[in-house]
């Protein structure tokens, strides 16, 4: 079956300019994550969606991200004003709940420059 | 607050020889344990886990890890490496029964394994 995926693979931006990225989750997971890598950083969680319940934001690292996910399916990243500091890989995950036991599934992430 | 410490960031490795991946955590609760991996321009997979029950896990692919309550380890190991196993390692925690069931990863482990 198909997997997590996202969209764009890759995105170079301009700073102080806004930029969305999107995840479809696996069909039928209801917990979704978005992670971020950066270099010599590791991953870093942001947020997390389960169902239609309101998202944990406690990974967001400022104002200037905000997330979505409409019909408990699709989400969308959004970042506002981006800086070079947000230059990094964003990764997206499923699982079937929020079961910390869960397996999580990642797409193969969206990588974005800020020049 | 839950942490995860990879000692090692660079790992090189001749083909056929012995590995040893070093993960430590430090968690004041119990503990799910996972090993994710990164091939080449590739999303992150699991590797193997460890939930309960034994504390040596394997995986179809030769690795195993080994769960050290008294020193908050869990080490991946693999007895002969081939070139295909040239990737980057994540360790990563979750908390049993969490209100988001989010992963705390290490900062990975690059395996270079050389012909």
């Amino acid at each position: 079956g198909a997997g997590v995926s996202q969209s764009p693979s890759n995105k170079v931006t301009e700073k102080g300019k806004d930029v969305e990225l999107r995840c479809d989750p696996i069909s039928g997971h209801t917990a979704l994550y978005w992670y971020r890598q950066s270099l010599g950083q590791g991953l870093e969680f942001l947020i997390y969606f389960q169902g239609n319940s309101a998202p944990d934001k406690s990974g967001l690292p400022s104002d200037r991200f905000s997330a979505e996910r409409t019909g408990g399916s699709v989400s969308t990243l959004t970042i506002q004003r981006t800086q070079q500091e947000d230059s990094a890989v964003y990764l997206c995950a499923s699982s079937l709940d929020r079961g910390s036991y869960n397996e999580q599934f990642f797409g193969p992430g969206t990588r974005l420059t800020v020049l | 607050a839950q942490s995860v410490t990879q000692l090692d960031s660079q790992v090189p490795v001749f083909e056929e020889a012995p590995v040893e991946l070093r993960c430590n955590y430090s968690s004041s609760v119990s503990v799910y344990l996972f090993w994710y991996v990164q091939y080449p321009n590739q999303g992150l997979q699991l590797l193997l886990k460890y939930l309960s029950g034994s504390t040596l896990v394997e995986s179809i692919n030769g690795f195993e890890a080994e769960f050290n309550k008294s020193q908050t380890s869990f080490h991946l190991r693999k007895p002969s490496v081939h070139i295909s196993d040239t990737a980057e390692y994540f360790c990563a925690v979750s908390e049993p029964g969490g209100s988001q069931g989010n992963l705390i990863f290490g900062k990975g482990t690059k395996l270079s394994v050389k012909p």
